[in-house]
């Protein structure tokens, strides 16, 4: 089965401050995405990646920026965090980007003050 | 059924009736994926329905899936208080992202 984990599981942070999510996945997939959960809005994709050096701007990217650095890596960076920001953030992993399944991480709570 | 601006649905039943859950999409797609979420979790799919298909079942879950109306269902059998989670619809766009509805939230009383 899919193992997708992420670091860290909850994080405070001031507003101002930077932010780095971390998402490693030991399936090799190709592609990896970030999303964001919050109520009355569902999970709304952040940035994806197609491999390791990719990434791809999704619905909402303002005010994130990810990075793949290896096939196993994905993270997600708050340069300048604002409580609008404050949200549940999913990663998923998946074989192909086309009609496939996604496996997702156990997500991480961010809270900005 | 959830898609889109709706609000979170929620439904309420009995452990060990049958729950039915709607859902709608907006663009054209041939493939949707039902996933649940539990508390505290990340979501995990639970079945994935081609248009060729029209329904898929897999133990106690049945998807549907009609590609002229837009719309596709899930229904579980003999629910089980372990059922209770959010349950969301996805749709493939726009290059294969994925597009989740808004969910519904099953609460199974024991």
């Amino acid at each position: 089965e899919a193992a997708v984990t992420q670091s860290p599981r909850n994080k405070v942070a001031v507003t101002g401050g930077k932010v780095t999510l971390s998402c490693n996945q030991t399936n090799n997939h190709n592609n990896m995405y970030w999303y964001r959960q919050d109520t009355g809005h569902g999970l709304r994709l952040i940035h994806y990646s197609y491999g390791a050096g990719s990434t791809e701007k999704g619905d909402i990217p303002d005010g994130y920026k990810a990075s793949r650095p290896s096939q196993e890596n994905f993270s997600l960076i708050l340069e300048l965090a604002t409580p609008s920001q404050t949200s549940v953030y999913f990663c998923a992993s998946g074989r192909a980007l086309n009609q496939d399944t996604q496996y997702f991480g156990p997500g991480t709570r961010l809270l900005v003050l | 059924s959830q898609w889109g601006e709706e609000n979170l649905q929620a439904l309420s039943i009995q452990e060990g009736e049958d729950v039915t859950m709607n859902c709608s999409y907006k663009t054209y797609t041939t493939v949707v994926q039902w996933y649940r979420q539990k508390s505290g979790k990340g979501p995990a799919q639970l079945i994935l329905i081609r248009s060729n298909e029209r329904e898929k079942r897999s133990g106690r879950l049945r998807a549907t899936l009609d590609t002229s109306s837009q719309s596709s269902s899930l229904s579980i059998t003999g629910t089980l208080a372990t059922d209770t989670a959010v349950y969301f619809c996805a749709t493939h766009y726009n290059q294969g992202k994925l597009i989740f509805g808004q969910g519904t939230k099953l609460s199974i009383k024991p």
